[in-house]
């Protein structure tokens, strides 16, 4: 399969300040990236789907304006959090879209302190 | 839009059984895939299955093999043979398919799978 680099694995940052979370296709061109977003214990709840080149596509209830999404290269799409509060603290997950196959990255744990 | 139902919030399993892993799904669309994804401690999610619809043969790999009732909406998984490196939290999945989708995944709540001895 192929794979999906995700960094940091773990962040912890102040309230109020930014964090950047970087998602690459290591090895294939994914012209589509999906962000999704996991609580404890509960199920992966999609965030934005992040096209290369074009504005992302949010769901709803997802304040854009807080999670900005950049995918500037075919390898890279980023998840910026900004001003982070603690109740921003969770798990985020991407995948990359490769046709009706998705991979996906390691996953990041933000803490918000 | 699409709905994923796991019905078993946890589930107990002892070495070397066989268990299956309930999923349901609702969908007005024809052409879609179904998964089934395995998320160990470590968090990452691992592939193990997967059905295009349109294909009535079900699915195996390996020890995973899957029960694919497309006009009830159900696929359930059945793990043969369980092993302790199955402990993990299983989701179900569903895709929509077509030219052009992007591959964007619905996922069920999750069903945690532990392994005893």
């Amino acid at each position: 399969g192929a794979v999906v680099s995700q960094h940091p694995s773990r962040v912890i940052c102040k309230s109020g300040t930014s964090v950047k979370i970087e998602c690459r296709s290591l090895d294939f061109q994914a012209t589509t990236m999906f962000w999704y977003r996991q609580f404890p214990k509960q199920s992966l709840m999609l965030m934005a789907t992040s096209n290369e080149g074009s504005k992302a596509t949010y769901e709803q209830g997802v304040e854009k304006d807080k999670f900005l999404i950049n995918h500037a290269s075919l390898t890279l799409s980023t998840l910026t959090v900004t001003s982070a509060h603690p109740e921003d603290s969770s798990f985020y997950i991407c995948s990359a879209s490769r046709g009706t196959e998705a991979f996906f990255g390691q996953g990041t744990r933000l803490t918000v302190v | 839009a699409q709905t994923v139902t796991q019905s078993q919030p946890e589930m107990s399993v002892q070495e070397a059984e066989t268990v299956t892993l309930s999923c349901t799904y609702d969908t007005s669309e024809s052409n879609y895939y179904l998964f089934w994804y395995k998320q160990p401690p470590s968090r990452q999610m691992i592939l193990v299955i997967r059905q295009e619809a349109y294909k009535q043969q079900n699915a195996t790999e390996n020890r995973f093999s899957v029960n694919f009732q497309k006009a009830a909406k159900s696929f359930s998984l059945k793990i043969s043979d369980s092993q302790l490196g199955d402990t993990a939290m299983y989701f179900c999945a569903f895709m929509k398919g077509g030219a052009g989708t992007a591959s964007k995944l619905t996922f069920g709540t999750g069903t945690r799978l532990q392994v005893t001895l």
